[in-house]
């Protein structure tokens, strides 16, 4: 069972390239969320999609766009990266709509941007 | 005034205490509280979840929610080191599903 699997683990752009973080979920969740963790800022929502064809923003979403491919994945891209863009960024999946709430998240993305 | 706050320590017990972590919330009508445990370089993982007033426990851990006064608590009994990490604190206003996450708190369990 492997949860919530992110691609890559590490990444380093140049300022002005683009790349896609991958996301898949094998629980059969409804709600996907892509997040950045900085020092000091704590978890900070960038989008989410409650279910299969639907995304919003979150709290940060600006420099970023997303893709709710199917149920399991959840793609995100930075279109032109920028070096305030460095930060950890985690998926996390969700069942909506009962009891639990709670997330499952990714291992994580750590982008360098240079 | 942050929605959910947490000190962010570090907390620093012996081996074998009570760690105490404590989380605040400014809404009123939140209805869904969760803590995560997060070790450095790693993803949080979900720990311990309440809904209701009063303590929920689970082996050596304790949550305990308090409406009234606006917090919630985790309690780590039997402190080991391996529970040194960052506790994370979330808290889902009612009519949502997007939690809105404390800062954390570090906990570090010495021998």
């Amino acid at each position: 069972n492997a949860g919530v699997t992110q691609t890559p683990k590490f990444q380093v752009l140049k300022t002005g390239q683009s790349m896609t973080l991958q996301c898949a979920q094998d629980m059969n969740h409804n709600s996907m969320y892509w997040y950045r963790q900085d020092p000091g800022m704590g978890l900070r929502l960038i989008y989410y999609s409650a279910s299969e064809g639907t995304t919003d923003k979150g709290e940060v979403p600006n420099g970023y766009n997303v893709s709710r491919l199917n149920k399991r994945e959840f793609s995100l891209r930075l279109e032109s990266a920028a070096p305030s863009q460095t930060s950890v960024y985690f998926c996390a999946s969700s069942q909506t709509g009962g009891a639990d709430y709670g997330y499952t998240f990714g291992s994580g993305t750590r982008l360098t941007v240079v | 005034q942050k929605e959910v706050e947490q000190n962010s320590g570090p907390l620093s017990v012996p081996e074998g205490a009570i760690a105490s972590l404590n989380c605040t919330y400014s809404d009123r009508g939140s209805q869904s509280f969760f803590w995560y445990r997060q070790y450095s370089g790693k993803s949080p993982e979900l720990i311990m979840f309440i809904y209701s007033n009063g303590d929920k426990e689970d082996g050596r851990f304790t949550a305990q929610l308090n409406k009234a006064s606006q917090y919630v608590s985790l309690l780590i009994r039997d402190s080991q080191p391996s529970d040194s990490a960052t506790y994370l604190c979330a808290v889902i206003r009612g009519g949502s599903y997007i939690p809105t996450f404390g800062r954390g708190t570090s906990l570090i369990v010495h021998p």
